[in-house]
């Protein structure tokens, strides 16, 4: 059993904050992570998908980067929006021949007005 | 909207009793992933279909079962259900046959087993 872990698994910001949350993930085997924004009572919402090491991506106010040699990848979000309350996945794509996705719990995040 | 439907909805049955749950990919998607949400559990993957082929299996129980039509549709098979089979079914496609692609989830499948 593959461990992806997500921390914190919940976070309290003030709008206007910025805040970051770091997913953890097997150093060896890599192939991909995806990152989705999973709002309550919907279905989880792609957001990156990071393949390179030092890979960066950015949508708008939200950023990631990729250290696949250490096993991490962190999510940015700047300037905190009561609309970006979420709960934020990762997921792990393993590069076995018979290629699996391991999801963390995700990181639970309140933006407060 | 991501384009993925699922249904039904909502599905409520007995134990012992058998469903079939359907998703249609976005139109150009070649790719089904399956997904099961059980309470205070995160997304577990459970198979994968490309093209109508079967292309990775997951934590995938062998009362469970799935496959993929010529249209690109798909259905997963639930048996002899259990009350722990409770639990949001998700599927997703993408147009990748990999990770390297993103995916769009459906609205899900609530299944409630009694």
């Amino acid at each position: 059993i593959l461990n992806v872990e997500q921390s914190p698994q919940s976070l309290h910001v003030q709008e206007g904050d910025s805040t970051n949350f770091t997913c953890s993930f097997p150093s060896s085997n890599f192939y991909a992570l995806h990152w989705y924004r999973w709002e309550t009572a919907k279905s989880p919402e792609a957001l990156f998908v990071m393949t390179l090491n030092g890979d960066e991506k950015k949508k708008g106010r939200i950023s990631a980067t990729l250290n696949t040699k250490e096993g991490y990848s962190y999510l940015y979000i700047k300037g905190s929006q009561p609309e970006d309350s979420a709960t934020y996945l990762c997921a792990f794509w393993d590069s076995g021949g018979y290629q699996k996705v391991t999801f963390g719990i995700g990181t639970k995040l309140q933006v407060i007005p | 909207d991501s384009g993925v439907t699922q249904t039904p909805k909502h599905l409520i049955t007995a134990t012992g009793q058998r469903v079939t749950l359907r998703c249609s990919p976005r139109s150009g998607d070649l790719s089904v992933y399956w997904y099961q949400q059980s309470l205070d559990q995160g997304l577990q993957f459970l198979i994968q279909y490309y093209n109508g082929e079967e292309r990775a299996k997951g934590n995938i129980l062998e009362r469970f079962s799935a496959q993929q039509f010529p249209d690109l549709h798909s259905e997963l098979n639930l048996s002899s259900l259990e009350l722990g089979d409770s639990a949001l079914y998700f599927c997703a496609s993408s147009v990748s046959y990999s990770g390297a692609g993103e995916q769009y989830f459906g609205p899900g499948t609530r299944l409630t087993v009694t």
